[in-house]
Formats: structure tokens, sequence, C-alpha cells
């Protein structure tokens, strides 16, 4: 079966450098959902997408911005990048209704 | 606001013995409930839900989880171990919100489970 996939699977970047993040979410989803995850910690959620729309906003900073494209793909646009935001980056999709949200595999970004 | 509490940063069982990783929940009205696994350098994996019904859910790889209002626990569970089950837990709850859309996940700390051979 189809899974949400994400790409880059590895990501390094320089302080105040940008960085792009893609998601691909399993077909048919109608919901997208990115979380960042620091080392030893649990998934804190950023931003989320219903139909294309922004529909929750969480502890995202004003550094980043995402959308949600015609053909249903996801972007997560990081700038001035700060080694705080060294971490792994999930995203996952779901059918709202459904409620169960399916993670793709993550991206790691290290900043140095 | 939502909250998720699992008490164990780490829980050492011998493989074929059950195991119980634990989770405690805050939320305003009634709410849903979910388990995911995460293998080393691998995105989660959903395990089960719990959104009404049954308090005992069952799910996938023979864990399930027992919904208690009362106590406002949703204990994962397994009979018998494997080697194979040891990863990192998440315990998490998202608000029965109305309308369409958003509906992010909280997740508590995690809980390593670490099956002994």
């Amino acid at each position: 079966a189809a899974g949400v996939i994400q790409s880059p699977r590895h990501l390094i970047k320089e302080k105040r450098e940008t960085a792009t993040l893609k998601c691909y979410p399993i077909p048919r989803h109608d919901t997208v959902y990115w979380y960042q995850q620091g080392p030893g910690q649990d998934p804190q959620f950023l931003i989320s997408f219903y139909e294309k729309m922004q529909s929750d906003k969480g502890s995202i900073p004003d550094r980043f911005s995402a959308q949600q494209f015609s053909d249903y793909h996801s972007e997560l646009n990081m700038s001035s990048l700060e080694l705080g935001d060294s971490a792994l980056y999930f995203c996952a999709s779901e059918i709202w209704v459904r409620h169960i949200q399916y993670f793709g595999a993550g991206t790691r970004l290290s900043v140095l | 606001a939502q909250s998720v509490a699992q008490p164990e940063d780490q829980v050492n069982v011998a493989e074929g013995n059950p195991l119980t990783v634990k989770c405690t929940y805050s939320v305003s009205g009634n709410p849903y409930l979910f388990w995911y696994v995460q293998y080393p350098n691998r995105g989660l994996q959903f395990l089960l839900k719990y959104i009404t019904g049954d308090n005992l859910v069952k799910g996938s790889y023979g864990f399930e989880a027992e919904f208690n209002k009362s106590q406002t626990s949703f204990h994962l569970k397994k009979p018998s171990a494997l080697v194979s089950d040891s990863a990192l837990y998440f315990c998490a709850v998202r608000d029965r919100k109305s309308g369409a859309g958003s509906y992010q996940l909280t997740f508590g700390k995690g809980t390593k489970l670490s099956v002994i051979p």
C-alpha cells in the first residue's frame, strides 16, 4: 500500500540558510500535518492543512512557512535556520473522518 | 489544554512475559486516544485507537489497550512480548473538535520498551 513519502530523508544546512522539506501524502487523504521531533523528545505539532487550506497552527516559528499544493503535496519552508532547528520533521496524512494519521519516515535536519 | 503522561521512561520485560506500557490523559470532554510505535530512524507506526465503544481495543501485532474513563488511563498491553517489540512507544490524544480539518495529536514523552531474550 502507498505510504507517506518525505524528501529528502537527510538534510544538512548551515546556520542562517534555508531549507525546504517535501511531503507526499497517501492518495485521497485530505489532511496533512507537520510535526517536529527534537532529540529524545516527543513530536510537536507545527501546522496542518485540510483540502489545501491551512486548518490549524501549533508551535511553528515565524521563520517557518508551509503550504499544500493542488496535487496535495505539501512543503515546509524554513528560513534563517538556527542550531535549535536540528530535529526530525515528520509529515502525516489522514482522511480526517477516519481519525488515523499515517506518518512518513521523516526528514532529519541537521543545522551546523 | 489536552495532555498525555507516560510515567515510565523505560520498561524492561522478559520475552514471553506480558507487557504493559502506561498512559494517562487529560482532556476536556471525551478523548480520542492512540498508540504509536517508533523504531530507530523510522516514522511513527499506528498501533490502535480508541474513539468510542468497547473499552478494550485490539490493534496491530497482538497489542491491545484498555480505556478506563474513571482513571483517565489508556494502558497498552500484550500477553506475550517478543524481542521484536523493542521500540519507543508513544501514547497520544486529540480533542473531539467540531468541523472538518485539523485534529493534531498531542503525544506523551514516550516509553522505551526493551524485551530481553
